[in-house]
């Protein structure tokens, strides 16, 4: 399996719910990443796990908490969302912290395209 | 921080043509790596240069690394309708630092058939 798989693709929600993006790999890979995107821009990075500890916080507002329950899967709770975090949001995973820039590179999911309402 | 500056921003071709994509930074990169995303798709990493005046290929793709690691490019010989998307490089920052991937801004190519 090399696949990053992301759920929802796509998701509506309110400025007042609560959701969570879902996000599952099976290819053994310890570093797990969440990526921002807006449209025309390139993926902004927001925080890195390696081996399930929270390794980079990119000064992400706290309405976005993201959980690493194991090794394979990576969560991002969203509470209280402004209409400004409408984008592409985008796991990624490597194999590790420091060989992430090895000669793997990075494999992305689908993406969870967000509109916040 | 790292920061990787991409030319040009939009290129449109003729289909057969050829294509081309720079990144220049101002420090030296300890590698290099290229992503390809295709219009409502996610990035797919094509590769990663990690020598001084590496030079790669991908059937139709080459990719080159600067001697000074400073600049890389990545070009498509007589593209084609499915050459069509962003594609993006993208650089760790200097070491010592947090392993994070910053990406340039992306080329965005269309092809007219």
């Amino acid at each position: 399996d090399t696949e990053v798989t992301q759920t929802p693709k796509h998701l509506v929600m309110g400025m007042t719910n609560k959701k969570s993006l879902k996000c599952e790999q099976h290819m053994g890979h310890r570093a797990m990443y969440w990526y921002k995107q807006k449209a025309k821009k390139p993926p902004e990075l927001m925080f890195v796990y390696s081996y399930e500890k929270l390794s980079i916080n990119e000064s992400v507002p706290s309405r976005f908490s993201p959980e690493c329950p194991n090794s394979s899967l990576l969560n991002l709770h969203l509470h209280a969302l402004q209409p400004e975090d409408s984008a592409l949001y985008l796991c990624a995973s490597s194999q590790d912290l420091s060989r992430g820039q090895g000669s793997y590179g990075y494999t992305f999911g689908s993406g969870t395209r967000l509109t916040v309402v | 921080g790292q920061q990787v500056m991409q030319i040009p921003q939009y290129q449109h071709v003729q289909e057969g043509e050829d294509f081309t994509t720079y990144c220049n930074s101002s420090t030296t990169l300890s590698n290099i790596q290229w992503y390809k995303q295709r219009p409502g798709g996610h990035p797919v990493f094509l590769i990663q240069l990690v020598k001084s005046g590496e030079v790669k290929k991908q059937k139709r793709l080459t990719f080159q690394f600067g001697e000074a690691k400073k600049n890389s490019s990545l070009h498509i010989t007589a593209t084609q309708t499915t050459d069509v998307g962003t594609y993006f490089c993208a650089a760790p920052p200097p070491r010592g630092s947090n392993y994070k991937l910053t990406f340039g801004k992306g080329t965005l190519l269309t092809v007219n058939p």
